[in-house]
Formats: structure tokens, C-alpha cells, sequence
């Protein structure tokens, strides 16, 4: 069965620090990968999105970036963390091209000081 | 682009009762509606979904409504039980890198 793996849960960091969170999915291959931000009692933001290896979208405009080094490894970064980074991020994975559901990750809790 | 709207925010009723979630969307082109359950500290888990083709599902004690000329889609819980507290997302979707457009979310109350 498929899995998908988000470290670390809980992260903080002061504001101008770098960041870097990662996610893994097994049991699957070429999976579409994704990285959401959820702010208190709000849905879900898309912010990135890769179908591949080194295939990165971008949704909004911000101060992260993401990158995609192998298949199943999806990394969300920053080089200098604002306060309004702080939030809820959640890594999910999907496969193939038509409507299939999302599955997501336990999520990371960042708090920027 | 796709806008869900979700209602109500906060819901709350007696164990044993039905609860109902309703969301709209806006985008005629969506063709895929799932529902998530996030628990407190964890992500989203799917719990039932409905594609276009369809206008209603069933898995036990949850069910998926859609109408598809009113654009509007709706959860049904019946017999709850405390377990069921948690927030409910809906989400529409067109398909294609599956972007997913989700609603605000519902905050579920199950009252022993």
C-alpha cells in the first residue's frame, strides 16, 4: 500500500532563517506531488505542484520554492523565512492523468518568530 | 478560476442525529467532488468522493449528493457518533494535474 512521509510535524524558526521540509511517498511510482498551505480556519492553498522529476508549478507568488531531486521526494524551501510563513503545510500525492483523490501527509506545524 | 463555498462553518449536534455539510461551486467544467475529514494535528483524509456522472453515493453512514445543474453538492452523516467530530472539506476539481479548489471547511460537534 501507499504512504506518504512529512518531516518534521512541528518546526520552529526565526524570521530571516532558511527552511527546508520534506516529504516522501512509497509504494507508488511517477505520482503528481503537491504542497499545500492551510492557515487557521481556512481551506487548503495550493502553492506548488510537480507531475515529475524537476517539474515544478508554481500557484502563487511567495518566498518558497520547491523541488522535486527524485520521484517519490517532494521538498518545500525558503531562503529567508518571513512571519507570514507561519502555518500548516501538507504534502499529497495522486497518480494518473484523470480524477483521482489526493492523499496527504500528517502535515508540519511552522511557527516563525 | 473554481470558487467552493462551504456552510455551514460550524456544526454542531446530538449524538445519534444526522448532519448535513453543503457546498457550491462555480465551475461548470468541474467533474469530481471529494470530501475529506481532518482530524486535530493530522492532514485530510479522503472519506468518499462522487464524479459528475453520478448523482449520489453511499459508504455506510456517509453519503454524497450532487446536483449538477445548481452546482451544488452536499455530505450526509447519519447515526453520528463522537468519533465523526472533526473539520469536513469539500472540493471540486476539472481534472487534468487534478487541481483541487477546496471549501473552508466544517467544524462537526458530535454532543454525547
Amino acid at each position: 500500500s501507499q504512504t506518504i512521509h512529512q518531516w518534521p510535524a512541528t518546526l520552529v524558526q526565526p524570521v530571516g532563517s532558511p527552511l527546508s521540509l520534506e516529504c516522501t511517498v512509497e509504494g507508488t511510482s511517477n505520482p503528481n506531488l503537491y504542497w499545500y498551505r492551510q492557515a487557521a480556519g481556512r481551506g487548503l492553498q495550493l502553492l506548488f505542484y510537480s507531475v515529475g522529476i524537476g517539474q515544478i508549478s508554481s500557484e502563487v507568488p511567495q518566498n518558497l520554492s520547491a523541488s522535486r531531486p527524485q520521484d517519490r521526494q517532494f521538498i518545500l524551501s525558503s531562503k529567508k523565512l518571513l512571519l507570514s510563513d507561519s502555518g500548516f503545510y501538507l504534502c499529497a500525492w495522486s497518480v494518473g492523468g484523470g480524477n483521482q483523490p489526493q492523499h496527504f501527509g500528517d502535515g508540519t506545524r511552522l511557527s516563525i518568530l | 478560476g473554481e470558487n467552493v463555498e462551504q456552510h455551514p462553518s460550524t456544526l454542531s449536534v446530538q449524538e445519534g442525529d444526522s448532519a448535513v455539510i453543503k457546498c457550491t461551486y462555480s465551475d461548470s467544467a468541474s467533474n469530481y467532488f471529494p470530501w475529506y475529514k481532518q482530524e486535530l494535528g493530522k492532514g485530510p483524509q479522503l472519506i468518499i468522493d462522487i464524479r459528475s456522472n453520478v448523482g449520489e453515493k453511499k459508504d455506510q453512514r456517509i453519503a454524497v449528493t450532487l446536483n449538477k445543474t445548481a452546482k451544488h453538492f452536499s455530505l450526509h452523516i447519519t447515526e453520528t457518533q463522537p468519533e465523526d467530530s472533526a473539520v469536513y472539506f469539500c472540493a471540486a476539481s476539472i481534472g487534468g494535474y487534478q487541481k483541487v479548489t477546496f471549501g473552508i471547511g466544517t467544524k462537526l460537534q458530535v454532543i454525547p
